[in-house]
């Protein structure tokens, strides 16, 4: 059965400080990855995907397949971070995108 | 454009009730998902559908059930109410199974 973890629920990280959130999978083959974050008071929406290898906002995330970890970073916090991340997986594009139980990242200024 | 927009905000239940979600996806999408998001879980795939067709379902039983419409908007119906039911469920659509997901604001669903 395919598994996210994410093992912080909340994070708290100073603004200019490196963030990185972690996540964890378990697959078997190879699997799609994404990134969804929810602001404050907005939806829940995407931040990235790894097939896309793009930076969102800073933001980038790695495959890892030995580690089987995607792991989330940005170099430099900022305060406008602070949100409720989601890591997420599926076999192919949106096709039963299986979800972690989220970190709340909290930038402290 | 106008987003996802899902009825109603709020609807509570007693168990053994059934209850109906509705869904209206954004202009020119045809997929529909359906999520589930119970206190402390992450949010749950539940249903698919994409041109008026169920194309995949999550690990939940046959009472959670669902249709999408030729318009393709979509209601989920969930039968027999049971207390673990108790979530928000969250709607998105996506123009393609390829494309991301856009989500809306989600029903609460509260059983008594």
């Amino acid at each position: 059965a395919q598994r996210v973890t994410q093992p912080e629920k909340l994070l708290s990280v100073f603004k200019g400080a490196p963030v990185e959130l972690k996540c964890n999978y378990s697959y078997s083959g190879s699997p799609e990855l994404f990134w969804y974050v929810q602001y404050s008071r907005q939806r829940l929406q995407l931040l990235l995907r790894h097939i896309s290898r793009e930076s969102i906002k800073g933001f980038t995330a790695d495959l890892n397949k030995g580690e089987t970890s995607f792991h989330l970073k940005k170099p430099f916090a900022q305060e406008e971070d602070s949100a409720m991340y989601y890591c997420a997986l599926s076999n192919f594009g949106n096709e039963k995108l299986t979800f972690g139980t989220g970190t709340r990242l909290t930038i402290i200024p | 454009e106008a987003g996802v927009t899902q009825s109603p905000t709020h609807l509570i239940k007693t168990r053994g009730q059934q209850a109906t979600l509705r869904c209206s996806p954004i202009s020119g999408h045809t997929s529909v998902y359906w999520y589930q998001q119970a206190l402390g879980l992450g949010l749950q795939f539940l249903l698919w559908y994409d041109e008026g067709e169920e194309r995949n379902r999550g690990n939940f039983p046959p009472r959670f059930s669902g249709r999408q419409f030729p318009n393709y908007s979509s209601e989920l119906n969930v039968n027999a109410l049971e207390l673990e039911d108790s979530a928000l469920y969250l709607c998105a659509s996506s123009p393609d199974r390829y494309q991301p997901q856009h989500f809306g604001d989600g029903t609460r669903l509260s059983i008594l």
